[in-house]
């Protein structure tokens, strides 16, 4: 079964830093392309992020409101990816997702989630 | 970048009604579309992908249609556990979401 494990969610006062973990379990990991989306509270959801398998090139693409200050990475020896925020915004605020994003020639689509972690960014 | 809009942002209806969402992309996606059903505090589930095709294991009632810039979805037959916010999603460039579509019975 997979499972997608997010956690370091938390409040952070605005211009701070906070760094995301999501824990991988019961696919092979390294194959896997991972991305962020986020959820503002009642609000819809937004693609942040995502980072290629290292077989593909290992590259990050970044949503406009957030490039420049997030970076995603990621640690195949622990099937784990993560998402470093720095200089956070209160608009930043959100619940945020780790998804796996299934990509072949024809098709891409956001196949598995996590249950996300809360970040607050307030003063 | 492709903009998505969803219609309406909100709907209620019977059940056992035809529900349709439509999503209109500001640009020509192909079939580069999904659907997705959010359920209140829970993460989001694939409905549909690339347009039309239904997901293993997603009641029949689901289905998606369009290509190019216009693209609907439908529910035949509105069920009590279908109450959730909908999206749609691109994937021409990088990936875009829909505003959402609340569901809701009347």
């Amino acid at each position: 079964e997979v499972q997608l494990v997010e956690s370091g969610g938390g409040l952070v006062k605005p211009g701070g830093s906070l760094r995301l973990s999501c824990a991988a379990s019961g696919f092979t990991f390294s194959y896997a392309w991972m991305s962020w989306v986020r959820q503002a509270p009642g609000k819809g959801l937004e693609w942040v992020g995502r980072i290629k398998s290292k077989t593909d090139g290992g590259t990050t693409d970044y949503a406009a409101p957030v490039k420049g200050r997030f970076t995603i990475s990621r640690d195949d020896s622990k099937n784990t990816l993560y998402l470093q925020m720095n200089s956070l915004k209160t608009e930043d605020t959100a619940v945020y997702y780790c998804t796996t994003e299934y990509s072949s020639s024809w098709y891409e689509y956001f196949q598995n989630w996590g249950q996300g972690t809360l970040v607050t960014v307030s003063s | 970048d492709i903009q998505m809009t969803q219609s309406p942002s909100s709907l209620s209806a019977s059940v056992g009604d035809r529900v349709t969402i439509t999503c209109q992309a500001s640009q020509d996606i192909s079939n580069y579309l999904n659907w997705y059903q959010q359920k209140p505090g829970k993460a989001p589930k694939l409905l549909i992908y690339d347009a039309s095709n239904l997901e293993t294991g997603v009641p029949s009632r689901f289905s998606g249609s369009g290509s190019g810039t216009d693209f609907t979805f439908t529910i035949s037959s509105l069920q009590p556990e279908d109450i959730a916010t909908y999206y749609c999603q691109q994937y021409d460039n990088l990936p875009a979401f829909g505003g959402g579509t609340k569901v809701e019975i009347k």
